[in-house]
């Protein structure tokens, strides 16, 4: 099945910086990769997500990259708030799964220093 | 807000017991899935339903049971619990079975002493 690996576990910028999550997924049929974020007793939000037939993606202030031959995509916000601080996942769909079951990876936990 | 409903938001009980977590999806969409949100194994995926039936399953113990009723909300039995079935348990929403984006709920915090 697919394993998807995600960096750094923990990541903390100053206001106004940019800050970029990388993650790594196995299998290479994989087609979709939504990027979601968590705020504290909240469920996961979807933030952006972009298909296999797509390099990158923007809106406003974040931007997702993909990589297939490297097989690894990422997770670009610029001009980073307080309001950014937050757990990030990113997530990719096995392309031969026959539902559309994700796969997580382990987070990353954002902090924006005011 | 995502429109998916997840009820009740805490729940406590003991080893042993059984309990059914609900979701009710966005409006519109005939797809439901189950996660389990824990902190050693993270976000994953339990099973999958669309317009009432099986569609995916991922590593669902045989302890927990799902299904997806004709108004298309969704429960989860939780049965002969264990310490280690302590975490939030999510429910999400789309569209369609394949290549759809997810919503998720707010979650059932499951605490079992």
């Amino acid at each position: 099945g697919e394993n998807v690996e995600q960096h750094p576990s923990t990541l903390s910028v100053q206001e106004g910086d940019s800050a970029v999550i990388k993650c790594t997924y196995s299998d290479s049929a994989s087609n979709y990769f939504p990027w979601y974020k968590q705020e504290l007793g909240k469920g996961p939000q979807l933030i952006i997500d972009i298909r296999s037939n797509v390099g990158e993606k923007k809106d406003q202030r974040i931007a997702v990259t993909l990589n297939k031959t490297a097989k690894h995509f990422s997770l670009h916000i610029t001009e980073t708030q307080p309001e950014d601080s937050a757990v990030y996942f990113c997530a990719a769909k096995e392309g031969n799964n026959a539902g559309n079951m994700l796969t997580f990876g382990g987070g990353t936990r954002l902090m924006v220093k005011p | 807000d995502s429109g998916v409903t997840q009820t009740p938001k805490h729940l406590i009980t003991a080893t042993g017991q059984r309990v059914t977590l609900r979701c009710s999806p966005r409006s519109g969409d005939l797809s439901v899935y189950w996660y389990q949100q824990s902190l050693d194994q993270g976000l994953q995926f339990l099973i999958q339903y669309y317009n009432g039936e099986e569609r995916a399953k991922g590593n669902i113990l045989e302890r927990f049971s799902a299904q997806q009723f004709p108004d298309l909300h969704s429960e989860l039995n939780l049965s002969s619990l264990e310490l280690g079935d302590s975490a939030l348990y999510f429910c999400a929403s789309s569209v369609a079975d394949r290549n759809q984006p997810q919503h998720f709920g707010d979650g059932t915090r499951l605490s079992i002493l």
